[in-house]
C-alpha cells in the first residue's frame, strides 16, 4: 500500500490567495483527519470525517478554512484567503475506523508558507 | 476530554532501555491509550496502543497501570533512529476534535 499520499509537499504562495491541500488516504480506510502543526500549537486537530461525513469540524480556526471529502478516496482542505499565520505543516491521516481502537497513519504532510 | 502530561525531555544513552512516562488522570473507561513518534522531518508514525493490558510489539512494549492514570512505553534497546518527539493521547471513538489533539510530546535524544 502506498500509505496516505499528500499533495502538494510544499507551497509557497502570497498572502490573499487560496490555497488547496490534497490527501488520498488508504484504500477501504472510512475515517480521515486534517491535522495542523506549528512551534507554537503543536499538532491539532482541525476535523475529521467518518464516512465521507465532517463528524467535528470545532478545530477549524475560522471560516477561510474549509474541508471537503466527496468520496472515500479524496479530500482537500482550502484555505480562502490565506494569511501569514496559516503558515505550518498541514498532515492528513486516515484510520480503518474511528479513532480508539484503530490507528491513525499520516502522510508526509504539506508545507505551506505564506508571505 | 482525557488529557495527557508527558515530560518535555528525556535523554538515554545507546543500546540502553527507555521508559517514557504519560499521566492521563482524567482518562474514561472507553480511551485508548496510544502512542506515536515523529521523527524530524516526518509525519507521526504509530507506534503501540491499548486499552487495559499491557502490549508488546516489535517497535515498544506499553506498560499502563491498574488504574488506568498514567502509563509507560519502553523502548528495551534505544538506537539513534530512536530518537524522536513521542506522543500519548488517550483515543475515545467518537472523541471531539479536541480530544483528538495531540499534546507537545517528549523529545527523546539518544546519545551515541
Amino acid at each position: 500500500d502506498a500509505g496516505v499520499i499528500q499533495s502538494p509537499r510544499h507551497e509557497v504562495t502570497e498572502m490573499g490567495q487560496e490555497v488547496t491541500l490534497r490527501c488520498k488516504p488508504i484504500s477501504g480506510h472510512n475515517s480521515l483527519f486534517w491535522y495542523r502543526q506549528t512551534m507554537m500549537r503543536g499538532l491539532e486537530l482541525l476535523i475529521y470525517f467518518n464516512n465521507n461525513v465532517p463528524i467535528d469540524d470545532s478545530g477549524m480556526p475560522e471560516d477561510r478554512f474549509s474541508a471537503k471529502m466527496p468520496n472515500a478516496s479524496f479530500s482537500t482542505l482550502k484555505i480562502q484567503p490565506s494569511e501569514p499565520r496559516d503558515s505550518a505543516v498541514y498532515f492528513c491521516a486516515s484510520s480503518p475506523g474511528q479513532a480508539g481502537a484503530n490507528v491513525l497513519t499520516f502522510g508526509a504532510g504539506s508545507r505551506l508558507t505564506v508571505l | 476530554d482525557a488529557k495527557t502530561t508527558q515530560p518535555n525531555s528525556m535523554e538515554s544513552n545507546e543500546e540502553e532501555p527507555v521508559h517514557l512516562p504519560c499521566n492521563h488522570s482524567t482518562i474514561s473507561g472507553t480511551d485508548y491509550i496510544h502512542w506515536y513518534r515523529q521523527l524530524p522531518s516526518q509525519g507521526p508514525e504509530y507506534v503501540i496502543h491499548g486499552l487495559t493490558s499491557n502490549v508488546n510489539n516489535r517497535m515498544a512494549s506499553l506498560a499502563i497501570a491498574e488504574d488506568r492514570k498514567s502509563s509507560t512505553l519502553i523502548l528495551h534497546r534505544a538506537t539513534l533512529r530512536d530518537a524522536a518527539v513521542y506522543y500519548c493521547i488517550a483515543f475515545r471513538t467518537s472523541g471531539s476534535a479536541r480530544q483528538l489533539t495531540f499534546g507537545s510530546g517528549t523529545q527523546l535524544t539518544v546519545l551515541p
